[in-house]
C-alpha cells in the first residue's frame, strides 16, 4: 500500500523569507500523481500544485515550486516570499495513475504541516 | 470558476440520531468521494463512487454510512445511528477522472454529535 509521510508537524517562517515543506511517499508504482494541498483556518482544502510523476520538470504556480526526486520518493513545497496568508496547514497527497479495473484512485494525505508566518 | 458545494456547514446531532450530508460536486466531473478529518487530525478516506456505485470503501465506512447519488447533480452521505466519535469535519470531493485529475473540494460539514 502507498503511504505518505510529513515528518515536520509545524513550521515557521518570517514574511518574505522562503520555506521548504517536506514530503516523502512508498510506492511500487511508477505511474502516480502527486500534490499540495493547503487548509487554512477555515478548513477549506485547497490544491496548491500538482506534479506528475513521469515528468522530470518541477512543477511551479507562482511562488509555489516543488522539489520532486522521484528515486528517492521525495516531493518538497517550497514557498518563496512568504505571506501572511500561506499560514495554513499544509497537506502533501498521492494519487496513484494505474488502473485498477473499477478502482477510482483515491487520494492519500500525509499528515500535514503547520506553516506559521511570523510578520 | 465551479466549485463543490456542501450542506449544512455545520450539524449539530444527537447521538444514535440519522444525519445527512449533502453535496453537488462539479457538474462535469465522474467521481466522487467522501474524506473525513478528526479536529486536528489526518484526512481519511470514507469512500468513493462511480457510476452511480460505490467503487472503493475504507474499513471506516461501515454499516451505519451510506452514500447515495439520488438525482443528476447531489451527492450524500447518511450516518444512519451517529456516535460521540463520527463528530468530525465532513468533505465532499470530486474529479474529471480517475487518476491524474486533483480532487476539488468542497468547504466540509462540521458534524458534532452530542
Amino acid at each position: 500500500a502507498q503511504t505518505v509521510t510529513q515528518s515536520q508537524p509545524e513550521m515557521s517562517v518570517q514574511e518574505a523569507e522562503t520555506v521548504t515543506l517536506s514530503c516523502t511517499y512508498d510506492t511500487s508504482e511508477s505511474d502516480y500523481y502527486l500534490f499540495w494541498y493547503k487548509q487554512p483556518p477555515s478548513r477549506q482544502m485547497i490544491l496548491v500544485i500538482r506534479q506528475e510523476a513521469y515528468k522530470q520538470q518541477n512543477a511551479t504556480e507562482n511562488r509555489f515550486s516543488v522539489n520532486f526526486q522521484k528515486a528517492a520518493k521525495s516531493f518538497s513545497l517550497k514557498i518563496s516570499d512568504s505571506q501572511l496568508g500561506d499560514a495554513a496547514m499544509y497537506f502533501c497527497a498521492y494519487r496513484s495513475g494505474e488502473n485498477y479495473g473499477g478502482a477510482t484512485n483515491k487520494l492519500i494525505f500525509g499528515t500535514g504541516t503547520l506553516l506559521a508566518v511570523q510578520p | 470558476e465551479p466549485e463543490v458545494t456542501q450542506t449544512p456547514s455545520h450539524q449539530v446531532t444527537q447521538m444514535g440520531q440519522e444525519v445527512i450530508l449533502r453535496c453537488v460536486p462539479i457538474s462535469n466531473h465522474l467521481y466522487f468521494y467522501w474524506y473525513r478529518q478528526i479536529l486536528g487530525q489526518k484526512v481519511e478516506f470514507l469512500v468513493s463512487f462511480y457510476n452511480n456505485e460505490i467503487s472503493e470503501k475504507s474499513e471506516i465506512f461501515d454499516d451505519q454510512f451510506s452514500v447515495e447519488r439520488p438525482d443528476g447533480s447531489n451527492f450524500t452521505l447518511k450516518i444512519r445511528s451517529t456516535k460521540l466519535e463520527d463528530s468530525a469535519m465532513y468533505f465532499c470531493a470530486s474529479s474529471r477522472d480517475r487518476t491524474s485529475s486533483p480532487l476539488h473540494f468542497g468547504n466540509g460539514t462540521r458534524l458534532t454529535v452530542t
